[in-house]
């Protein structure tokens, strides 16, 4: 089946930093990808979607020089998160969709990212 | 996106079957209706997708009924494994649109 590799699926940083997660669709083409976070025992929240070769698309509330998203290939999609705090820690996890595959299954998610801004 | 209405939490034990019912009363026509695993510290694993009457595969059953306003879930013989968060969504086919996730479902599975 398809598989998306996300990497870190940790991360430690110290506030103020930036931290990039790489979220890569191993055997497939994905023109979109979709960025989520989840704080714990809560469900996930999608972010943005990212679309090969063009600007990302942000939810209301997400700030878009905070959260910066590229998607320069068909198989690569990058989430920074610029200057993070401690707020900002939480588990972020990438979908792609399998253009080929009919319906919801066709959605494949990372392992995600767990991120801690000390 | 058709939301989705499901219950918090459940409880089960070993060896039982669990059905777990999700309401979606505004699902479109072209609405597919999918279920979603998740473990903690993971990313959601897709279970099993349905548009109408019953789909079984290796690991769940999806019930749905005519009217497709609802649609449950069937897990045959929980083990400890199962125990996770589904995760009920409906999304039309075809379409590069986003999955809304609703509260989902935390099963536990008790010895």
């Amino acid at each position: 089946g398809a598989v998306v590799s996300q990497h870190p699926s940790w991360v430690i940083c110290k506030s103020g930093t930036s931290v990039k997660i790489e979220c890569r669709s191993l055997d497939f083409q994905a023109t979109t990808m979709f960025w989520y976070r989840q704080f714990p025992k809560q469900s996930l929240m999608l972010m943005a979607t990212s679309n090969e070769g063009s600007k990302a698309t942000y939810e209301q509330g997400v700030e878009k020089d905070k959260f910066l998203i590229n998607h320069a290939s068909l198989t690569l999609s990058t989430l920074t998160v610029t200057s993070a705090h401690p707020e900002d820690s939480s588990f972020y996890i990438c979908s792609a969709r399998d253009p080929l595959v009919t319906g919801t299954n066709g959605y494949t998610f990372g392992s995600g990212t767990r991120l801690t801004v000390v | 996106l058709a939301k989705t209405t499901q219950p918090i939490s459940m409880d089960s034990y070993e060896g039982q079957e669990v059905n777990i019912t999700c309401s979606h009363n505004n699902i479109a026509t072209n609405d597919y209706i999918t279920w979603y695993q998740q473990f903690p510290s993971q990313g959601p694993r897709f279970i099993i997708q349905g548009y109408k009457t019953k789909v079984t595969n290796e690991v769940a059953s999806l019930f749905i009924p005519a009217d497709r306003k609802s649609s449950t879930l069937s897990l045959p013989r929980v083990s400890l494994s199962d125990t996770a968060v589904y995760y009920c969504l409906v999304g039309e086919t075809g379409s590069a649109r986003q999955l809304t996730f609703g509260s989902g479902t935390q099963l536990t599975v008790l010895p």
